[in-house]
Order: C-alpha cells, then structure tokens, then sequence
C-alpha cells in the first residue's frame, strides 16, 4: 500500500523555526513529485510548496515564500519542511502529498508562547 | 478568499442526489485538470476524482465528475450517511505556478 507519514509537528514560539519529514513507501518515491499543504484548525487546505521528483523545480505560496524550504532525499525516500520565523497564523495540520493524490495523516504544528 | 469559489454548504436526504460546484478561471479550472477530495471528520483528504472525471481506486460510481470551460461540478447520488464530510476542488493553476483549492463544501445528509 502506498504510504505517506509525516512527523515533527510540535509546539514552538513564535519566530522559532521546524522540520517537518515525511516518509513514503509502497511506491516508486524518486518518481513523483511532492506537496506540502496544510489546514488551520477549522479551515480549509492551504497548499504550501511543490517539488519536483529530482528537486529540479521548486515553487511556494507566497504566505511561506522566504521562510519555508522544502527538500527531499530521495536515497531515503523523504520529503523536508523547513519552517522558519514561525507565526501564530502557521497554526496547523500539516500534509504531505504525493503529487495531490496520496496524502499522509499529517503532523501538527501549534506556534504560541 | 479562496480563487477557486465552492458553496459553503449543501445538503440532502438519504438516497438522493447532491452537486457540488467549482468555479475558477481560465488559468486553472479552464486549462487545467481539476481534482475533487473527501475529508471525513478528523481524516486527512482523499482523493475522489483526478483529471476532471476519473474516479480513483476505490471509489464508487456514485461519485462523478465534470468540467465546462472554467466551472466544474461533482455529483453524488444515492446519498448515505457516511458522505457526510468535506469536500474540496484543486488545480494548479499555470500562471501563479501554485496549487489551488476551492474553499471547501459541507455536505450534510440530512
């Protein structure tokens, strides 16, 4: 079975920074792009950044533009989250996703003092 | 305010039949394929319908979906009460080279 597990939610202060991974398996993981997206508690998804399969193309929403980075291994079939100057609003679930179509149960994130 | 425009909220009884629209613009909905998603209460989404119409694995021919110009539509019928969830649209959407989702529906069976 194809399987997405994410890990390394928690709780940080505000301008604090995370990593979020995300193991796949079941799947050719080096031949699939990659997704970040998440949800605020009571909301709707919010994509967050794409990777391709060889990382040869990135992009971000602009809400995360200059403050995440994602990158993936694909020798260890991984997909990275780095979160940095964390806000209140980064408050979420967060999901990865292979290419949209398989997504793991997520990883929360709460930013608070 | 998400692009991609859903209706909040739509309900109906047991057995019936329920659609959930998707309006976009030329740069996503109406160039783009469009996916729908199921998220059940404290579940993460899951696929229902990929490149406009096409049902994923395991989902049942209750579930359908269509596309016209920028508008797209996903119908259910022979509703149950295990339908009773969220649903969303997504594209990409080629000149914002991001990933769009509609601002999601509530689907109650009634």
């Amino acid at each position: 079975d194809v399987q997405l597990v994410e890990s390394g939610g928690g709780l940080v202060q505000p301008g604090g920074s995370l990593r979020l991974s995300c193991v796949g398996s079941g799947f050719s993981f080096i031949s699939y792009s990659m997704n970040w997206v998440r949800q605020a508690p009571g909301k709707g998804l919010e994509w967050l950044s794409y990777i391709s399969s060889s990382s040869g193309t990135i992009y971000y929403a602009d809400s995360v533009k200059g403050r995440f980075t994602v990158s993936r291994d694909n020798a260890k079939n991984s997909l990275y989250l780095q979160m940095n100057s964390l806000r209140g609003d980064d408050t979420a679930v967060y999901y990865c996703a292979q290419y949209m179509n398989v997504w793991g149960k997520g990883t929360t994130v709460t930013v608070s003092s | 305010q998400s692009v991609l425009t859903q209706p909040p909220s739509v309900s109906a009884a047991p057995g019936q039949m329920v659609t959930i629209s998707c309006s976009g613009s030329n740069s996503n909905v109406g160039s783009e394929y469009l996916s729908w998603y199921q998220q059940l209460p404290g579940t993460s989404p899951k696929l229902l319908i990929y490149d406009n119409n096409k049902r994923a694995s395991g989902i049942p021919e209750r579930f359908s979906g269509s596309k016209s110009g920028t508008s797209a539509t996903l119908a259910i019928t022979g509703l149950q009460t295990g339908d009773d969830a969220d649903y969303y649209c997504g594209t990409w959407d080629g000149s914002l080279n991001a990933w769009l989702f509609g601002g999601g529906t509530k689907l109650t069976v009634l």
